[in-house]
């Protein structure tokens, strides 16, 4: 898997839309960027995956810049459960391959 | 989405003794699945690759005698702990993906909290 880079902690106004950045740019061009999240003392949530183009699901959208070199995860409408850990993982995917966790970003929803 | 179960979500148990955690694939088969331990306050690590029909695949560093893996139908793996120590107390999750081979998510079970004492 590529390297990633997460800042270590966001807050983000409940309401308000949550935008986490990811740079990966070692990115191959056959790795896909994949979201999840893990709150406190839960197993890890798949949250959204993509790999050129913009992506959008009933969680969330991914926006991938056109190099590929880094993506935004935007949850539109933060609500105090979305306080969680945010990881971004580049990789080939999870059909065959482990994931390789880095330390994500802490974002906390303030009410 | 699909869902994944674990069997037990936390167990407390004497040092020297084994434990045996399951992972299960609900709505889907599974033909390979994924176990990773995580500490407190650190990240989840990979620590093998279970197989359906076929020998667990094992990260570096991490004992295939002490972590017994058996992927024994497309929709059950289990880790064995044996031999249990204090320093093996860690929170173990499984994973698999919905689609074999190439590129795909995974869904995770909610974690099995091990407590050796």
């Amino acid at each position: 898997d590529a390297k990633t880079t997460q800042p270590p902690s966001m807050d983000c106004a409940e309401g308000r839309a949550a935008n986490l950045p990811c740079n990966h740019s070692t990115i191959s061009g056959n790795e896909y960027v994949y979201w999840y999240r893990q709150i406190h003392s839960q197993g890890p949530q798949y949250i959204i995956h993509g790999l050129k183009n913009n992506e959008t699901n009933e969680m969330a959208s991914l926006i991938i810049t056109e190099d590929r070199k880094s993506s935004t995860l935007i949850l539109p409408h933060a609500t105090l459960r979305d306080t969680a850990v945010y990881y971004c993982i580049a990789g080939r995917g999870g059909g065959a391959d482990g994931l390789t966790f880095g330390k994500g970003t802490h974002l906390i929803i303030q009410p | 989405g699909a869902v994944v179960s674990q069997h037990p979500s936390w167990v407390i148990c004497k040092s020297g003794t084994s434990v045996k955690i399951e992972c299960r694939s609900l709505d889907f088969q599974a033909t390979t699945m994924f176990w990773y331990r995580q500490f407190p306050k650190q990240s989840l690590m990979l620590m093998a690759t279970s197989n359906e029909g076929s020998k667990a695949t094992y990260e570096q560093g991490v004992e295939k005698d002490k972590f017994l893996i058996n992927h024994a139908s497309l929709t059950l793996s289990t880790l064995t702990v044996t031999s249990a120590h204090p320093e093996d107390s860690s929170f173990y999750i499984c994973s698999a993906p919905p689609r074999a081979g190439g590129p795909s998510e995974q869904y995770f079970g909610p974690g099995t909290r091990l407590t050796v004492t």
